[in-house]
């Protein structure tokens, strides 16, 4: 029953590359997140939608953009991937209760060279 | 800005001992907290919420207001418990603000 997915694992990139990162949800939540998770920082918002083709910058966006064309797809882009880009990048999904539980994706291990 | 502080990195504990991860987030009026879980290779997960005030696993939660914490305890540890434990509050926008994670050791 995986709820939220992400295209991939694990991904080697080359500075300078574009990067795009893919997530999916089936559970119909407008919400949708990227953080970047990193030892000793935690998680970190990187954007995030509230709707179809809206967006919000979260804490860290400088670097990175976002599209949400479809409901259930949010993807993370990295226009021109840098070395510090290198983390683990988590995709998540919500509804729009205050408590409502905030599902996960399994992460992609990003690793840029 | 909303923030969520976890003051410990790593907590290590013997199985069958008693578990306080610290949590104490920037006062504003009432609050949403959570408890999130990452067991080793899984994603994370939603442990508790205090609303709900219940007992997940054996974890309990206590919203403080005076003293802006909202720490998770257990009274006896077991191995399966090892894990990275974040605190978390609502943001607005639906958002979460995440603590910086305490991870949980349970020795044998």
């Amino acid at each position: 029953d995986v709820k939220v997915t992400q295209s991939s694992r694990y991904l080697v990139k080359r500075t300078g590359e574009k990067v795009f990162l893919e997530c999916v949800q089936d559970m119909d939540h407008e919400n949708m997140f990227w953080y970047r998770q990193d030892p000793g920082l935690g998680l970190r918002l990187i954007y995030f939608s509230y709707d179809v083709k809206m967006k919000e910058k979260g804490d860290i966006p400088e670097g990175y953009s976002v599209s949400r064309e479809k409901k259930e797809r949010f993807s993370l882009i990295l226009e021109s991937a840098s070395t510090n880009q290198t983390s683990m990048y988590l995709c998540a999904s919500r509804g729009l209760g205050s408590f409502d539980e905030q599902f996960f994706g399994p992460g992609t291990r990003l690793t840029v060279l | 800005a909303q923030r969520v502080t976890q003051p410990e990195k790593l907590l290590s504990v013997f199985k069958g001992a008693p578990v306080e991860l610290k949590c104490n987030y920037s006062y504003s009026g009432s609050p949403e907290l959570f408890w999130y879980v990452q067991y080793s290779r899984q994603r994370l997960q939603l442990l508790l919420r205090h609303i709900s005030r219940e007992s997940i696993k054996g974890f309990t939660a206590d919203l403080n207001k005076g003293e802006t914490s909202f720490h998770l305890k257990k009274p006896f540890a077991q191995e399966e418990d090892s894990a990275m434990y974040y605190c978390a509050r609502n943001s607005g926008y639906s958002t979460l603000t995440f603590g910086k994670g305490t991870m949980l050791l349970v020795s044998p």
